[in-house]
């Protein structure tokens, strides 16, 4: 069973629809949540990152965090085109651990 | 400032041969790290460095080797690649975990 599981979709939603992305994970020892965007043949980069349980909003952005459960999520409302993207999500046991651990990325495409 | 660059983008080698993908920074960051990309496998990491002159496997260290020539530069090297290596790979570099930022990657393809 791998650390962190995520669907890997394809997820296909008209525009204006609000997105639901998850991610579950079996290290209860993990503290910091976070999320990366991908762009087509481009680096991730960090879109936001959560500490420990709770909700964290950055515009039209929402990181949400169950430690109880082990069950992350990103909602993203009014989704755009340009919001089509794999969104991978990553921990970490902590700021000094120095490793990340990535689920498989969901593939998201919003349709205009 | 460029960020993270990784050169080259594209490399097709032979199964048996050795290649280096380069990476450097201009972030003067402390920490980076090697990580391949498969299909409905994420980012999976090979090494990593935690400060210049320090370097660490990761979850899929073999086959690889790394060098940390500077606090700028961190190289990743097939001695004797296999299809099995076949991937895109990125570079990344961070001052805190869990804020890594990543080169545009190399997508290998050995045959």
């Amino acid at each position: 069973q791998k650390e962190v599981e995520q669907d890997p979709g394809p997820l296909s939603v008209p525009e204006g629809a609000i997105v639901s992305l998850n991610c579950t994970y079996s290290n209860s020892a993990f503290q910091y949540f976070m999320w990366y965007r991908q762009y087509s043949r481009k680096g991730p980069e960090l879109l936001m990152y959560t500490y420990s349980s709770g909700n964290k909003e950055d515009g039209r952005f929402t990181a949400q965090v169950d430690k109880s459960s082990k069950y992350i999520s990103l909602f993203i409302r009014d989704s755009q085109p340009s919001d089509s993207a794999t969104y991978l999500c990553a921990m970490s046991e902590g700021v000094g651990a120095q490793k990340l651990v990535f689920g498989q990325g969901t593939r998201l495409t919003i349709n205009p | 400032n460029a960020g993270v660059t990784q050169t080259p983008k594209f490399q097709v080698l032979k199964t048996g041969q050795s290649m280096t993908l380069q990476c450097a920074q201009d972030m003067n960051h402390n920490s980076m790290y090697w990580y391949r990309q498969d299909p409905g496998m994420g980012l999976r990491l090979i090494y990593y460095s935690a400060s210049e002159g320090t370097t660490d496997k990761g979850e899929v260290p073999n086959g690889y080797n790394v060098s940390r020539l500077n606090k700028r530069e961190f190289s990743l090297r097939l001695e004797s690649a296999a299809p099995s290596q076949t991937s895109v790979y990125f570079c990344a570099s961070s001052l805190r975990t869990i804020s890594q930022f990543f080169g545009p990657g190399t997508r290998l393809t050995v045959l």
